[in-house]
């Protein structure tokens, strides 16, 4: 398998542009999430997906946030409009819990977004 | 808020030391994992521990659970320098809320 799969890689964009970031889960995994991660807020979990439903997003910052899972082998994180303070990384993970078993998360390499 | 904390926040070693990283957490958990992130990468899982073991192994890596002190630690025996990177406490709630810690950047000098 690939592994998790996320585009682009990197992303610089002008204040005020839509940035759409794309993720690519490992094939069979029921869960996907999206991450943050900044040298000051290090790793926030932003929303996570359960069979493309969406079931946590307390962690999306703002309205200028939303995350869709249209199918199993797809997801989109967008920020419209987007703002300097939204510079960070952006991971995506993946992972497959069977009968309420723990469970580990595989992780993309992520999306280095910076918002000039 | 965070439901982890790493420490040190920062550790460097001699290639060969052992290496030893602490996590505490708040609330009741349903496992704890520990991961690594090499710089500019993805994290990695190393290893899970339930909450209701009290020591695993894997390979070099020694991790302990007290869930009375809600404390988790990560030993890296005979640490090499392909072991420098950050790693992270992740806290598995249940409600199945899902939690990371700070970190804990480590150097390994050859």
């Amino acid at each position: 398998d690939a592994g998790v799969i996320q585009s682009p890689r990197h992303e610089v964009t002008e204040m005020g542009q839509e940035v759409t970031l794309r993720c690519k889960p490992i094939s069979g995994h029921d869960y996907l999430f999206w991450y943050r991660q900044t040298m000051m807020r290090g790793l926030e979990l932003l929303i996570y997906f359960n069979n493309n439903v969406p079931i946590d997003d307390s962690g999306m910052p703002e309205d200028r946030f939303s995350a869709k899972m249209p199918n199993a082998s797809f997801s989109t994180l967008k920020i419209q409009p987007s703002e300097p303070r939204d510079s960070a990384v952006y991971f995506c993970a993946s992972s497959l819990r069977s009968g309420g078993l723990p469970y580990e998360q595989y992780f993309g390499p992520g999306t280095r977004l910076t918002v000039t | 808020s965070q439901q982890g904390e790493e420490d040190p926040q920062a550790l460097s070693i001699q290639e060969g030391e052992n290496a030893t990283m602490n996590c505490s957490y708040k609330t009741s958990i349903n496992n704890l994992q520990w991961y690594r992130q090499n710089s500019g990468r993805g994290l990695v899982h190393l290893i899970l521990i339930r909450s209701n073991e009290r020591e695993k192994h894997s390979g070099r890596l020694r991790v302990t659970l007290d869930t009375s002190k809600k404390s988790s630690s990560l030993l890296i025996t005979a640490s090499r320098a392909a072991d420098t990177a950050s790693y992270f406490c992740a806290t598995d709630k249940p409600g199945n809320q899902f939690y990371f810690g700070t970190g804990t950047s480590l150097t390994v000098i050859p």
